[in-house]
């Protein structure tokens, strides 16, 4: 069973390069989620999607959209990417959107971007 | 926002018990108590939840004071693979995960 998937595991990208973060769920959950952290910080959440077809914005959305065309893959994309977005972007998933008490998200290992 | 207070961070012995405390006084009736772990390099993982009474499960109890405004994440014997960040999160509604700075453990051998 392999869960949530990310990739690339890491990326060097020159300031002003586009760059599409992927992410992809095997568990047939509805809602996905972005989140970056940073050295120090706890995790914020960036973009998230109660289900196929839908998105919404989190806490720290400027600079990256998403999309949601089927349940499964949820990438990430930064348009323009700024040295400011340098840090460690997680995806996670979970059965459904919210906080239901059996609600546990599942996190992917991670992509390590760095923005020159 | 109903928020949650950790320590900064923690130390505990290999093979003790460790006993990691959060405070969220403004918690509502309905919020969830839910405590993740990030491992180093690694995501975040689920620990365990609760609403008003004591939870156990194969990774470890969570204690939550009567009037709930407390809660203790209690593992019973630490060993150095428990070393990580420990996040204590109220779950408002319908919303996502909203992480803190947590707890870093450490385990000493």
């Amino acid at each position: 069973i392999a869960g949530i998937t990310q990739a690339p595991t890491s990326q060097i990208l020159a300031a002003g390069r586009r760059m599409t973060l992927r992410c992809t769920q095997d568990m047939r959950h509805n809602a996905m989620y972005w989140y970056r952290q940073d050295l120090g910080l706890g995790l914020r959440l960036i973009h998230y999607s109660n289900t196929a077809g839908t998105t919404g914005k989190g806490e720290v959305p400027d600079g990256y959209s998403v999309s949601r065309a089927n349940t499964d893959d949820f990438p990430l994309t930064l348009a323009s990417a700024v040295p400011s977005q340098t840090s460690v972007y997680f995806c996670a998933s979970s059965a459904s959107f919210g906080g239901g008490p059996h609600n546990e998200q599942f996190f992917g290992p991670g992509t390590r971007l760095t923005v020159l | 926002d109903a928020k949650t207070t950790q320590p900064n961070s923690m130390e505990s012995n290999e093979e003790e018990p460790v006993h990691l405390p959060c405070n969220h006084s403004t918690i509502s009736g309905t919020d969830y108590i839910h405590w993740y772990r990030q491992l180093p390099s690694q995501g975040p993982e689920y620990v365990i939840h609760g609403l008003t009474s004591n939870v156990n499960n194969r990774m470890a109890s969570l204690a939550i004071a009567e009037d709930r405004k407390s809660s203790t994440l209690i593992l019973h014997r630490a060993t150095l693979r428990d070393a990580a960040v420990y996040y204590c999160i109220l779950r408002i509604g319908n919303t996502p995960l909203v992480f803190g700075k947590g707890t870093r453990l450490s385990v000493i051998a």
